[in-house]
């Protein structure tokens, strides 16, 4: 079955440098989600969207901006990156109605960001 | 907002015993999902099990299953017969009804499985 891909799967940039993470969802699937989990620590909500449009918003950074295309892939970019961003980047996507077999979201692999 | 926590950093498992992990969380919600997920040394995020709230009976899956108690919002996860490739990092998720709802995370309790 087609699962969720993220591309880069590994990525170094320079501190004050800019990096597009993108995601494909798995077919069908209407909602994408964005998380970064820092070494240690548990994923941490970024943002989403459902049908192309913004639907909740969490701790991301001013410097972060995505958006979702009508394909529904989506492309998470980040501006001027600082050494703190250096992180695993997880996309995550499911069906926006859930249903008695649709409750949960499916993960990417994740993109593995470091900044040097 | 909804808060998930797993007050267990670290737990440990002799192979073919039995392990809980333990979840709470805090919502004002009548409707929501419970997921645990497990993420090994690849830090692919696996999908465990879950548990949809309207739903009394704890849900099962094989050497997996979990005690839901809706009212003290409990949600632990057992293992039982545990195997060298459970070893890895759980996280408890809570994860709102309604359209396009996020997952929350606990922070996680990692399983150390020894022979």
């Amino acid at each position: 079955a087609a699962g969720v891909i993220q591309s880069p799967r590994h990525l170094i940039k320079e501190k004050r440098e800019t990096a597009t993470l993108k995601c494909y969802p798995i077919p069908r699937h209407d909602t994408v989600y964005w998380y970064q989990q820092g070494p240690g620590q548990d994923p941490q909500f970024l943002i989403s969207f459902y049908e192309k449009m913004q639907s909740d918003k969490g701790s991301i950074p001013d410097r972060f901006s995505a958006q979702q295309f009508s394909d529904y892939h989506s492309e998470l970019n980040m501006s001027s990156l600082e050494l703190g961003d250096s992180a695993l980047y997880f996309c995550a996507s499911s069906l926006a109605v859930q249903t008695e077999t649709n409750t949960e979201a499916f993960f990417g692999q994740g993109t593995r960001l470091t900044v040097v | 907002a909804q808060t998930v926590t797993q007050s267990q950093p670290e737990m440990s498992v002799q192979e073919a015993e039995t392990v809980t992990l333990s979840c709470t969380y805090d919502t004002s919600e009548s409707d929501y999902y419970l997921f645990w997920y497990k993420q090994p040394p690849s830090r692919q995020m696996i999908l465990v099990i879950r548990q949809e709230a309207y739903k009394q009976q704890n849900a099962t899956e094989n050497r997996f299953s979990v005690n839901f108690q809706k009212a003290a919002k409990s949600f632990s996860l057992k293992i039982s017969d545990s195997q060298l490739g459970d070893a890895a990092m759980y996280f408890c998720a809570y994860r709102s009804w309604g359209t396009a709802s996020k997952l929350t995370f606990g922070t996680g309790t990692r399983l150390q499985v020894t022979l």
